[in-house]
């Protein structure tokens, strides 16, 4: 258990819906990292948030946005879903936002996206 | 367009025996880092690797970075079945944030007791 919690764990919606995945990071850790792992595209980088602000931005579609709370919770809200937005989507945390590769990311179970 | 390759793609082997899976770029890597991932689980760290030549290892697996920081090999020594998942290397190619990170499409190794 990394202690990164992720809900819900499977998501099954239908095209042109909007859905929001929930994220909470590991006790004291200031940084959320958003990911999406599909079977093609392999495991991509979409977004990081420190402390609830946005520090960097990947391969993120304009149909997706990401926040971070006071709380420290992330969510990662898509919409006008696609059936190729069917993915697993990983949340991670670390303690800070340090270059990549000096902080270990905490990845959470993922939530299973399917869109039908 | 930065690409990182892995390979084999699927590695089965007996319970006790070695192997090595690869990772591969035309790029210059600041840094690398291997993961493991088991299934309806995320990735877990195994090492970061940032200088060319370097050697680490960690109980039966031991990671190096090419010379070149282009390549990186990851080694484990008599396999268990614990051993099992999705091996997946990562490479940053600017040292500066997130968005530049690239992760191979992974090695999926299979130990049978």
């Amino acid at each position: 258990d990394s202690g990164v919690t992720q809900t819900p764990k499977h998501l099954i919606t239908a095209t042109g819906q909007r859905v929001t995945l929930r994220c909470s990071p590991r006790s004291g850790d200031l940084s959320v990292y958003w990911y999406q792992q599909s079977l093609d595209q392999g495991l991509q980088f979409l977004i990081q948030y420190y402390n609830g602000e946005e520090r960097a931005k990947g391969n993120i579609l304009e149909r997706f946005s990401a926040q971070q709370f006071p709380d420290l919770h992330s969510e990662l809200n898509l919409s006008s879903l696609e059936l190729g937005d069917s993915a697993l989507y990983f949340c991670a945390s670390s303690v800070a936002s340090a270059p990549w590769g000096t902080d270990t990311q905490y990845f959470g179970p993922g939530t299973r996206l399917t869109v039908l | 367009t930065q690409l990182l390759e892995q390979s084999p793609q699927f590695l089965s082997i007996q319970e006790g025996e070695n192997l090595t899976v690869y990772c591969n770029s035309s790029s210059v890597f600041s840094s690398l880092q291997w993961y493991r991932q088991e299934p309806g689980e995320g990735p877990v760290l195994l090492v970061t690797v940032v200088t060319g030549g370097e050697v680490k290892k960690l109980k039966r697996l031991t990671f190096q970075f090419g010379d070149a920081r282009k390549d990186s090999s990851l080694h484990i020594t008599a396999a268990q079945p614990g051993d099992t998942g999705l091996y997946l290397c990562a490479g940053d190619y600017a040292k500066t944030s997130y968005d530049k990170v690239i992760f191979g499409p992974g090695t999926s190794l299979s130990v049978i007791p």
